[in-house]
């Protein structure tokens, strides 16, 4: 079946460093590709999506692509803010209607 | 904006009593999910609902049930509270299967305490 293996955490950086958080797929088909990003106290909201191989979903500094060779979607900031401390969900949906989800990776950005 | 309401944030029950948590929905979607949320285990399906009266179980649906009368509302019921459905629930809604790239919209959550 379909499943999804981010990095552990908790990823602690200092704001302004450059944030890397891996993700890799295993699916049947062309799945589509998502990272939700989830803030203390709250659900889950979508940060940036891919359909297709080689799409690159980007959103509020935030990018992945979408690499069918190697089945990754790694997310990618070039300067991260302490208000980006969230955690972080990688999730792929194929034929089904029901997504897969990652573990979840807590990245935690110091002033 | 989509919204997906879950009308109660936190909730302290007690072992044995019975709980529902409600969820609606506001843009007419198909396809609405429960999911549990604990530490290191990420997200976890107990239910979801692909139309209405229509219910299918996900990867932990023991200790739980669903209903789903009405389109925007997709309930889930703990027949008999015990204290390891202590947990983060979150409900989430989609339109149809015809697009893969369908994105959930996630409620708040519901944080329940058995106690």
């Amino acid at each position: 079946g379909d499943s999804v293996t981010q990095m552990e955490g908790p990823v602690t950086l200092s704001e302004e460093a450059f944030l890397t958080i891996n993700c890799t797929y295993t699916a049947t088909g062309y799945p589509s590709l998502f990272w939700y990003v989830q803030y203390p106290g709250e659900g889950l909201q979508l940060l940036l999506k891919a359909t297709k191989a080689d799409d690159k979903g980007s959103n509020k500094g935030f990018e992945a692509t979408y690499r069918k060779e190697t089945t990754s979607f790694h997310l990618e900031k070039g300067s991260v803010q302490v208000s980006d401390s969230a955690v972080y969900f990688c999730a792929l949906r194929g034929g089904s209607y029901i997504p897969t989800f990652g573990r979840g990776t807590s990245l935690i950005v110091h002033p | 904006d989509v919204k997906v309401t879950q009308s109660s944030r936190y909730l302290v029950k007690r072992t044995g009593e019975k709980v529902f948590l409600e969820c609606v929905q506001d843009m007419d979607h198909e396809n609405m999910f429960w999911y549990r949320q604990d530490p290191g285990l990420g997200l976890r399906l107990i239910y979801f609902s692909y139309d209405v009266k229509m219910k299918e179980k996900g990867d932990i649906p023991e200790g739980y049930s669903v209903s789903r009368e009405k389109k925007e509302r997709f309930s889930l019921i703990l027949e008999s509270a015990s204290t390891n459905q202590t947990s983060m629930y979150l409900c989430a809604s989609s339109s149809g299967a015809s697009s893969g790239a369908n994105v959930l919209t996630f409620g708040a959550g519901s944080r329940l305490t058995v106690l």
